[in-house]
């Protein structure tokens, strides 16, 4: 099974910061298969990222995704009060999928 | 639209049996892959198995193979996941969510909020 580590655990920055989250993989992914999501108390996690790259329908430009093999990267460029939430990377590889422990990117 | 709508929240006993549901809507449901994924209190994503309405093929997590069983009717684009003898570690909130041809999730059901106390 491929285990996804996400680092920082938290991430405290301010509105209009930029946020630099990381995942990195114990075996290498494919890039086809790591997204990232977001998720907001209460509610259910929303698909931000799919490809390492690409954007999902509706996601604002300042979602970036990048990285390959091990390490991969989310990158939001400037904070929004609505960005404050937790994130996810995801894999699929061998019939099997896992999500990393997740990034929380809360208000300083 | 797209949409997965799941079954109400539960409160059960240890021991007990439960079936939840998550009906799908708004595309061709048999021809998608419907995944399970648990959100344990104040914890992550865990993803527990996914199954292929069109013949019901499902694969599961080792982690979950042998403790849970999902099942699906493509009738009533409905998939299911049920649990023959509950914990209170089973205790958590249930995700469906369909798997896009990207093999990632790009819908979501609202979960299931499933409680197990005495």
């Amino acid at each position: 099974e491929t285990v996804l580590t996400q680092s920082p655990g938290t991430l405290s920055l301010s509105p209009g910061e930029r946020a630099t989250l990381s995942c990195r993989a114990s075996q290498s992914v494919s890039n086809t298969y790591l997204a990232w999501y977001q998720q907001k108390p209460g509610q259910a996690p929303r698909l931000l990222i799919y490809g390492a790259s690409s954007r999902a329908t509706g996601i604002p430009d300042r979602f970036s995704g990048s990285g390959s093999g091990t390490d991969f990267t989310l990158t939001i460029s400037r904070l929004e009060p609505e960005d404050f939430a937790v994130y996810y990377c995801q894999q699929y590889g061998r019939s099997s999928f896992t999500f990393g422990g997740g990034t929380k990117v809360e208000i300083k | 639209e797209v949409q997965l709508v799941q079954s109400g929240a539960e409160v059960k006993k240890p021991g007990q049996s439960l079936r939840i549901s998550c009906k799908g809507s708004g595309y061709n449901f048999p021809t998608y892959w419907i995944a399970w994924v648990r959100q344990m209190p104040g914890r992550g994503l865990q993803w527990m198995g996914i199954i292929y309405p069109a013949d019901s093929d499902t694969r599961y997590s080792p982690s979950f193979q042998g403790q849970v069983t999902i099942s699906a009717d493509r009738s009533i684009t409905t998939a299911y996941l049920q649990w023959s003898s509950l914990k209170a570690s089973d205790t958590g909130v249930y995700y469906c969510a369909r798997s896009s041809s990207s093999v990632n999730f790009d819908f979501w059901g609202q979960g299931t909020l499933v409680t197990v106390s005495s």
